[in-house]
């Protein structure tokens, strides 16, 4: 059963428009999230995070949204730059655990 | 710094060959992983290690060995391989904190793409 989930496998979007990524969680227990992004033939990266204690977290053109109700959290791009198409992850900590859980990937196509 | 890096890059075994994928760290971090990317499946969580001598299972060790004689080090097992292990390794460290459990962002190895036939 995936606890973090991706539901969208891709996302295509106009330069300069805004991409929203999506995410959902069913383990309650989490309290820390994060974004990844992903080159081909490269390792992720680290993106933005966002602990339960906030519901929002900005860092330049990338925010964060958490809904806890929800249990619901997205990333925003804006504006989208076609630098940014890659692979995005969502992944989930949370009850002091070492154990990060991943998502399966939503792959941004931004089209110049 | 190198950050974390991986070897081989590449990687073709037969059913039943072992071999021992490598990676290595150079900033001293306490906490080393081993990730698995399949298509449709995301990365998932292989073995961890928080420090030298600790090591233990993450979602899916079945198959894998690990073990932490240094901080830099985190070898990675095979014993026999079998053609479900066909994928995308990823090896990935980050610091602790000083509260349990890691929160820290993780930096990730370029990655190891092994088939097995």
């Amino acid at each position: 059963d995936q606890q973090v989930k991706q539901n969208s496998p891709s996302l295509s979007v106009q330069e300069g428009r805004i991409s929203i990524l999506n995410c959902d969680y069913t383990n309650s227990m989490f309290d820390y999230f994060l974004w990844y992004k992903k080159y081909p033939a490269e390792g992720p990266t680290f993106l933005i995070s966002i602990s339960s204690i906030k519901d929002k977290n900005e860092d330049g053109r990338f925010t964060v949204f958490l809904n806890k109700s929800a249990k619901h959290l997205s990333l925003h791009i804006v504006p989208s730059q076609p630098g940014d198409s890659a692979v995005y992850f969502c992944a989930a900590i949370g009850d002091s655990s070492y154990k990060l859980i991943f998502g399966s990937g939503t792959r941004l196509l931004v089209r110049p | 710094n190198a950050g974390v890096t991986q070897t081989p890059k590449f990687q073709v075994l037969k059913t039943g060959q072992s071999m021992t994928l490598q990676c290595a760290q150079d900033m001293n971090h306490e906490y080393m992983s081993w990730y698995r990317q399949d298509p449709g499946m995301g990365l998932r969580l292989i073995h961890y290690s928080v420090g030298a001598g600790i090591t233990d299972q993450g979602e899916v060790p079945n198959g894998y060995n690990v073990s932490r004689s240094t901080t830099e080090d985190f070898p990675l097992r095979l014993l026999s391989a079998a053609p479900s292990q066909t994928s995308v390794y990823f090896c990935a460290s980050s610091s602790l904190g000083l509260a349990g459990g890691n929160y820290n962002e993780q930096f990730f190895g370029p990655g190891t793409r092994l088939t097995v036939l």
